[in-house]
């Protein structure tokens, strides 16, 4: 089966300790995206890729690391100088379109994250 | 900063009925729009994506895009109860980023 997946599920972590998300895809996509979202909110784009060995900053970077080091993984580290981490945290992949400007993203199932 | 708004809702419609979901944004350069549907606790799956004026069916479900006026709606007929969740607009605003709004939670009630 095609798909995205991410582990764990359920993630709980104690102040100051860093803790590394896993997203893996099986779709030969080659952009990749780490979101995070609260309560009541919208998602909010933490890191992306577009091609292996590349990464840019979202809009809220601070406190979080990621590699690319293969195509289909697209790990996301929450470092101990994230001072809110407590969210669900999801990872998209999108196939390739005519422009940039019309990529569809498709995401996995979410890992929640919370701060002990 | 670029935006993207929603009425957080709920929005409330018998079964049956046709649901009517709105966005804005702010962003007049915006080529591509998205509709996810999010239930609790889950993750946003794709409903539509629309890139031109004018409307998109599928199904239950029509997208229908203004971009003079900066405009794009979810229209759902025949409501179900299966239809409650936060629906999400997503942009694209250039360079395969997202903007997403909050999310407008739709109430069906049988």
């Amino acid at each position: 089966d095609g798909g995205i997946t991410q582990s764990p599920k359920y993630l709980f972590r104690k102040e100051g300790q860093n803790v590394t998300l896993s997203c893996e895809q099986n779709l030969n996509h080659d952009a990749m995206y780490w979101y995070r979202q609260d309560p009541g909110q919208g998602l909010r784009l933490i890191y992306y890729s577009q091609i292996v060995n590349d990464f840019q900053k979202g809009d809220i970077a601070e406190g979080y690391s990621v590699s690319r080091e293969k195509k289909e993984s697209f790990p996301l580290t929450v470092t101990s100088a994230q001072k809110n981490p407590t969210a669900f945290y999801l990872c998209a992949s999108s196939i390739p379109g005519q422009s940039s400007s019309t990529d569809t993203q498709y995401f996995g199932p979410g890992t929640r994250l919370t701060v002990l | 900063q670029k935006e993207v708004e929603q009425n957080s809702g709920p929005l409330s419609v018998p079964e049956g009925a046709i649901a009517s979901l709105n966005c804005t944004y702010s962003d007049r350069g915006s080529q591509s729009f998205f509709w996810y549907r999010q239930y609790s606790g889950k993750s946003p799956e794709l409903i539509m994506s629309i890139y031109s004026n004018g409307d998109k069916e599928d199904g239950r479900f029509t997208a229908q895009l203004n971009k003079a006026s900066q405009y794009v709606s979810l229209l759902i007929r025949d409501s179900q109860p299966s239809d409650s969740a936060t629906y999400l607009c997503a942009v694209n605003t250039g360079f395969q980023k997202l903007v997403f709004g909050t999310g407008t939670r739709l109430l069906v009630s049988p």
